[in-house]
């Protein structure tokens, strides 16, 4: 199975600043029409998952501009261009280029 | 509203069976890719069982194949999930999701594995 790998798994930032977190794949995600199944998913408490970013890069509707996704291959970013109150919450990668599809141990944002 | 609400957790003996059920609503349930995945207490997720939007193709983790079944409902816009053959490692919160140009997940169901 492809592992994917986090970090940090706990992430303090302050308000206003920028935050990064990192997810890396055991096999590359490249798929065979040049894509890859990469998605960033955040959970607030009590919630269920949201998606925020698929295909590495595409924001989903209604998800705020400060958030982007990057990466190729087996090495892929989420960034929050400026942390706001509402971004606290776990965040996680998923990639569904190999089945099974496995997912990221998960991140928590702490403001 | 978009919702997707599960049903059918509880506690099982090892070896017994349950039976899962996800009511989808507020969107077209049937033109997504349906999911069970699920969350081991202090575990990380993992994907269970996935089925293709026409239902021609079902996926299972290794390590549920031949004991769970993946299902589906169009008339009733639900998804099943058949387990069979239970085990104490199969102790996990549920969740049914749905993934096509929009992404939803219910909020799990408890399944508890356990004499």
């Amino acid at each position: 199975d492809v592992v994917m790998t986090q970090s940090p798994l706990s992430l303090p930032v302050t308000l206003g600043q920028p935050a990064s977190i990192s997810c890396r794949s055991s096999q590359s995600l490249m798929y065979s029409d040049g894509g890859a199944y990469l998605e960033w998913f955040q959970q607030r408490p009590g919630q269920s998952p949201r998606r925020l970013i698929y295909g590495v890069s595409n924001r989903d509707s209604g998800v705020p501009d400060r958030f982007s996704g990057s990466g190729s291959g087996t090495d892929f970013t989420l960034k929050i261009s400026t942390v706001e109150a509402e971004d606290a919450g776990v965040y996680f990668c998923i990639q569904y280029t190999h089945w099974p599809h496995t997912f990221g141990q998960g991140t928590k944002l702490e403001i | 509203e978009v919702q997707l609400v599960e049903s059918g957790g509880g506690l099982v003996q090892p070896g017994g069976s349950l039976r899962l059920s996800c009511a989808a609503s507020g969107f077209d349930f049937s033109n997504h890719w349906k999911n069970w995945v699920r969350q081991a207490p202090g575990k990380g997720l993992e994907w269970v069982a996935n089925m293709k939007p026409d239902g021609s193709e079902k996926r299972y983790v290794d390590s549920v194949k031949g004991r769970f079944t993946i299902s589906r409902d169009n008339a009733k816009n639900s998804l099943y999930l058949q387990m069979n053959s239970l085990r104490a490692e199969d102790t996990a919160v549920y969740y049914c999701a749905a993934w096509g140009s929009s992404v939803h997940w219910g909020q799990g169901t408890l399944v508890t594995v356990s004499s």
